[in-house]
C-alpha cells in the first residue's frame, strides 16, 4: 500500500504565527483530504483537495498531484487551531481499500 | 442535518469479551467505513461497506467483523478482545468521494 509521510511531527507556535504542514505520498493517491482531530477525537473535515488550491478563511491547501504532495497553510494561528492535523488519500484503483492516513502533525498554539 | 453518529462514546471491556460498536451515517450516505486509531497514530482502515456489501477489508484478524443494515447503519463486532484492541474506533460515511467521520467510540480493554 501507499505510505504517507507528514511533517513536521510536532509544531509549537505562538498565537498569530503562520504555519505550513506538509504531506508526501509514496504513490499517486485519489481523494486527498485534510482533517483536524479535536481533543475529543473527532476528525473534522478541512479540505477535499485531490489537486489544485483551495482556501477557507485562515486555512488554505495546495495539492500537486504530479509530485505527490500536499500542503496545508494556517495563517494567524489561534489557540483553537491546536490539535492533530492529518492528511489521507485513497490508493489508485478505487476507494475500496479505505483512506490511508499519515501519522499526523501535532500542533500546539500558545497564547 | 445530523452528522455521523456513533455509540457508545466510551466503553470498558475485559479481555476475551465481545464488543459491538454502532454507526449511523449521514442521511443519504450509502457507504460506511470503519477505522481503528491507536494512541499516537493515524487511523487505520478496517472495513468498507456499500449497499450492505463488504467492499474492502484492511489488515485485521478475523476477530473483527462488520455488517451494514438496510437503513445503511453499521455495526463493528470484535470477538475475543485483546489488550491491544484498546483504541478509538472511528466510523466514516460518504456519498461520493469525500469521507465524513463520527466522534468515535473509545474502547478500553482491561
Amino acid at each position: 500500500g501507499i505510505q504517507v509521510e507528514q511533517s513536521p511531527p510536532d509544531l509549537i507556535l505562538q498565537e498569530g504565527a503562520n504555519s505550513t504542514l506538509r504531506c508526501n505520498f509514496s504513490d499517486s493517491v485519489n481523494n486527498l483530504q485534510w482533517f483536524h482531530q479535536n481533543p475529543w477525537g473527532q476528525l473534522i473535515n478541512l479540505f477535499y483537495i485531490p489537486s489544485g488550491t483551495k482556501q477557507n478563511g485562515r486555512l488554505s491547501a495546495t495539492t500537486v498531484a504530479t509530485e505527490r504532495y500536499s500542503l496545508l497553510y494556517i495563517s494567524s494561528s489561534q489557540t483553537t487551531d491546536s490539535g492533530v492535523y492529518f492528511c489521507a488519500g485513497d490508493p489508485p484503483g478505487g476507494g475500496a481499500d479505505g483512506l490511508t492516513f499519515g501519522k499526523g502533525t501535532h500542533l500546539i498554539i500558545q497564547p | 442535518d445530523a452528522g455521523v453518529t456513533q455509540s457508545p462514546t466510551h466503553l470498558i471491556k475485559t479481555r476475551g469479551q465481545h464488543v459491538t460498536l454502532r454507526c449511523s451515517p449521514i442521511s443519504g450516505h450509502k457507504s460506511v467505513s470503519w477505522y481503528q486509531q491507536v494512541l499516537g497514530q493515524g487511523p487505520q482502515f478496517i472495513f468498507q461497506y456499500y449497499e450492505k456489501e463488504e467492499r474492502g477489508r484492511g489488515n485485521f484478524p478475523d476477530r473483527f467483523s462488520a455488517r451494514q443494515f438496510p437503513n445503511y447503519s453499521s455495526e463493528l463486532n470484535v470477538n475475543a478482545l485483546l489488550l491491544g484492541d484498546s483504541a478509538l474506533y472511528l466510523c466514516a460515511s460518504s456519498f461520493g468521494v469525500e469521507a465524513f467521520f463520527g466522534q468515535g467510540t473509545r474502547l478500553t480493554v482491561v
